[in-house]
């Protein structure tokens, strides 16, 4: 079965810091990557998704996340954060047509 | 467009007391999803649905029972609540299942407290 760790529950990062958020990922076949953003007091809302072909995948609001398979990684980046960020985020496998996600991970932007 | 409703957004339920959860929308998706979330665990899957009239268990059905008599509704039941159903639950329905072709849309959610 497959499974996502998020190693790190909270974050703080300055307005305009860089940020990336980790994420490992368990699954036997090619793995269906995701990285979800859950504002407060909102549902979720996909940010970007890996398939396969470039491991570098842009997605909204300026986010980007490079898949690596010989670290079972799918790291999450974005160059310049903005309070607008502050949220929890989740990355997800996919397999079939269901989604298994990570614990999350809350992102504090301070000014 | 509305999206994906949830009704209602906050609910506190006594142990054994029953309560139906209602998801809606309105994007004429074949797919909807009910997922629980708890901290540090993310969201898990309770059960689905692949179109109107059918359903199936997810990863942690138990406790839990859903109808889909009409294509753009989801009801969640809960027969007998119980404190570890104590939980913010999310809604989401999909075009198809695909994973590469669509997108899972997930609603506001619900926040159940069991007391």
């Amino acid at each position: 079965a497959q499974s996502v760790t998020q190693p790190d529950i909270h974050i703080t990062v300055s307005e305009g810091a860089s940020l990336e958020l980790r994420c490992n990922y368990s699954y036997g076949a090619t793995p269906y990557l995701f990285w979800y953003v859950q504002s407060p007091g909102q549902g979720l809302q996909l940010l970007l998704k890996y398939f396969s072909g470039d491991t570098l995948v842009q997605g909204i609001k300026g986010f980007e996340a490079e898949f690596k398979r010989s670290q079972s990684s799918f790291n999450l980046r974005k160059p310049s954060v903005h309070w607008s960020d502050a949220a929890e985020y989740f990355c997800a496998v996919g397999a079939g047509n269901k989604l298994t996600f990570g614990g999350g991970t809350r992102v504090l932007v301070k000014p | 467009n509305a999206g994906v409703t949830q009704t209602p957004k906050f609910r506190v339920l006594k142990t054994g007391q029953s309560m139906t959860l209602l998801c809606a929308q309105d994007m004429n998706h074949e797919y909807m999803y009910w997922y629980r979330q708890d901290p540090g665990m993310g969201l898990r899957l309770i059960h689905y649905s692949v179109g109107e009239g059918t359903t199936a268990k997810g990863e942690v059905p138990d406790g839990y029972n859903v109808s889909r008599l009409k294509k753009q509704n989801f009801l969640l039941g809960l027969e007998s609540a119980a404190p570890s159903q104590t939980s913010v639950y999310f809604c989401a329905s999909s075009r198809q299942g695909s994973l590469i072709t669509d997108t899972q849309y997930f609603g506001p959610g619900t926040r159940l407290t069991v007391l």
